[in-house]
């Protein structure tokens, strides 16, 4: 079966120190992995999908098909990167996203 | 930039009514989903919807729940029946295909009383 898993739930970090954000994933074909960041009170956007490999806002992820692992990565954390982020998976043939449990983090100033 | 626009933001309903909640997806997007997040849980997967059909539910949604889109701009999800353990975040998403991610709404927060 499909899941996503984020091992921890909030995570705290000081302006300009790197941040990485955990997200491991089984799945037994080829997934289409992705970053969504929800601040406060707002929507649910997408951050990065791992087949474009780009970088946004500083963030990059890398999928690691031996860990199943998609951390996600930032050198130097900013105190406007603190929000909610979900990991997310989908089927390359199928239609649904599987969602990891989030990771609240919060940037100390 | 296009966005997936929701109505309304906040409603408050109480048990055993019908509800109904508005999506206006991106235009030229073919795929249609609905989700819920449960307040301090994750955000779960209900519905996909394309070419006029359903795609994918979850078991979730149960006979209860319906989606429709009545004009080729609005996807709806109707509760029929609520109850308290409705009272959760709705998202709408929308996407051009499967290949790309998905473009949320910014939600409808259910509380039923």
């Amino acid at each position: 079966a499909q899941r996503v898993t984020q091992p921890e739930k909030l995570l705290s970090v000081f302006k300009g120190a790197p941040v990485e954000l955990k997200c491991n994933y089984s799945y037994s074909g080829s997934p289409e992995l992705f970053w969504y960041v929800q601040y406060s009170r707002q929507r649910l956007q997408l951050l990065l999908r791992h087949i474009s490999r780009e970088s946004i806002k500083g963030f990059t992820a890398d999928l690691n098909k031996g860990e199943t692992s998609f951390h996600l990565k930032k050198p130097f954390a900013q105190e406007e990167d603190s929000a909610m982020y979900y990991c997310a998976l989908s089927a390359r043939t199928g239609n649904q996203f599987y969602f990891g449990t989030g990771t609240s983090l919060t940037v100390i100033p | 930039e296009p966005e997936v626009t929701q109505t309304p933001s906040h409603q408050v309903t109480q048990m055993g009514q019908e509800v109904i909640l508005r999506c206006v997806p991106i235009s030229n997007h073919l795929y249609f989903y609905w989700y819920r997040q449960i307040l301090g849980q994750k955000v779960e997967f209900l519905v996909s919807f394309y070419n006029n059909e359903i795609s994918e539910k979850s078991e979730i949604f149960d006979d209860q729940f319906s989606v429709e889109r009545p004009d080729g701009s609005n996807f709806t999800l109707k509760i029929r029946s609520t109850k308290l353990e409705d009272s959760a975040m709705y998202f709408c998403a929308s996407r051009e295909d499967r290949g790309r991610g998905y473009t949320f709404g910014s939600g409808t927060r259910l509380t039923v009383v």
